[in-house]
């Protein structure tokens, strides 16, 4: 069965603080997404890993693909209110067609002052 | 506005309508996707084009769903004789096949609500 599995589902969070969400798929993949969504609002892309070991960072969000351990993790540094959000991680089937997209059920981050 | 258009925004029905959405992806884009997302989940793909091929369908687009893309620009999604577990937000996606990371942008969906 193709899943993805992510924790946690809920998180609240102080401002300043770090954490990390970690997203579990199980089968190979060689990439994984990870998108953000506000309330009533479509995805927007953050990162596309393709390899293992992939890291990328984009202000205080880093990414990163262990394909090994079909794991990714998604870590924030010093939480600012603007990234209350719900994040997905989505694995490609891969073979035609990258873009047919297996996602978790997100994560959604609160984050408080 | 060069992202993916989609409308109506929202579509409220009754059981056994017919109900229609549109989806205009980004202009250069050669892939386009549909998605179905209910509350507290991911989405979930239901079929996608490679120009106005239609290349893969889901197992949970029933009968009832229809999808076109007639000359590779806009995408129509059909649904048939409406059902209360029809109620989500369908969202459209588009990519350039020859991006290496084929990134997705989504559209802002249509949320249908069958009454």
């Amino acid at each position: 069965e193709l899943k993805v599995e992510q924790n946690p589902l809920f998180l609240s969070m102080q401002e300043g603080k770090n954490y990390t969400i970690y997203c579990n798929y199980s089968t190979t993949s060689d990439r994984l997404y990870w998108y953000r969504q506000d309330p009533g609002k479509s995805l927007e892309s953050l990162f596309v890993l393709l390899s293992n070991g992939a890291v990328k960072q984009e202000g205080r969000l880093m990414a990163s693909l262990d394909t090994k351990a079909r794991l990714s993790t998604l870590h924030i540094t010093a939480a600012v209110h603007d990234l209350s959000a719900t994040y997905f991680c989505a694995y490609s089937k891969g073979g035609g067609s990258q873009g047919n997209l297996i996602f978790g059920k997100g994560t959604k981050l609160s984050v408080k002052p | 506005d060069t992202g993916v258009s989609q409308n109506p925004r929202h579509k409220i029905t009754k059981r056994g309508q017919n109900v229609t959405f549109r989806c205009d992806p980004i202009s250069e884009h050669n892939r386009l996707y549909w998605y179905r997302q209910t509350l507290g989940q991911g989405p979930e793909f239901l079929t996608y084009f490679q120009n106005e091929a239609q290349l893969e369908k889901s197992r949970l687009l029933s009968d009832r769903f229809s999808a076109e893309r007639p000359k590779g620009s806009f995408s129509t999604l059909e649904i048939q004789r409406t059902e209360q577990g029809d109620s989500a937000m369908y969202l459209c996606a588009s990519s350039l096949w020859e991006d290496v990371n084929e990134k997705l942008f989504f559209g802002s969906g249509t949320q249908l609500s069958v009454l």
